[in-house]
């Protein structure tokens, strides 16, 4: 099974900074990779997908980037609506596999 | 737009099963792969397995191998998650998503299940 390693498990930042969040896959997953935005009791919502496509209606300031092993989401212009937990999800081969998890806090 | 409506909260026994039902609205469910994922409290997210109503194949993660059985009812537009031999590693959220391409569009609202005598 591929591994995926997320990085920082917490983050804690001020409205309007700007946070990266990074995963590393234990091999190369060929940027078959998605982020996802999960708020407490909600479902996950899907943000980024082929490492680096915005899906449709998330705003802007969210962005992927990366390749090979290593990817990251980055939040431009933190906004409190953006308090919530991130994973990351490799689909490049079966099983599927999800990060630990981000949550971010505001400061 | 597809929706994915779930069956509700579930407080089962240890050693029984439980079925939890994900229904497809707006579209035919033979258009996607239905995979199903466990969220336990506090905790992140596993990708149990997926079935493709069109031909009810399947792929399941090792661990879920002998946990988990996926089925589909195509005239109902429904895909169903088994779960046998519950114990309280089993108390979870339960979540059905949808991905042909492998990332999840769409999301059921999730259903929690507590195993307890």
């Amino acid at each position: 099974d591929i591994q995926m390693t997320q990085s920082p498990a917490s983050l804690s930042a001020s409205l309007g900074e700007t946070v990266t969040i990074e995963c590393r896959a234990s091999e190369d997953i060929y940027n078959g990779l998605a982020w996802y935005q999960q708020k407490p009791g909600k479902s996950p919502q899907l943000l980024i997908y082929n490492a680096n496509s915005l899906h449709t209606g998330v705003p802007s300031r969210f962005s992927g980037s990366g390749s090979g092993t290593q990817y990251s989401l980055k939040i431009n212009s933190l906004q409190s609506e953006d308090v919530a937990s991130y994973f990351c999800q490799q689909y490049y081969d079966y099983p599927y596999t999800f990060g630990a998890g981000t949550k971010l806090e505001l400061k | 737009e597809v929706q994915l409506q779930q069956s509700g909260a579930e407080l089962v026994r240890p050693g029984t099963s439980v079925k939890l039902s994900c229904k497809v609205s707006g579209d035919t469910i033979t258009a996607y792969y239905m995979h199903f994922v466990k969220q336990r409290p506090g905790q992140g997210l596993e990708w149990i397995g997926r079935i493709d109503p069109e031909d009810d194949s399947t792929k399941y993660a090792e661990k879920f191998k002998n946990k988990a059985t996926l089925t589909a009812d195509t005239s109902s537009n429904t895909a169903y998650l088994k779960l046998s031999s519950l114990t309280s590693e089993d108390t979870a959220t339960y979540f059905c998503t949808t991905g042909n391409s492998g990332y999840f569009d769409y999301w059921g609202q999730g259903v929690m299940v507590t195993v307890s005598s």
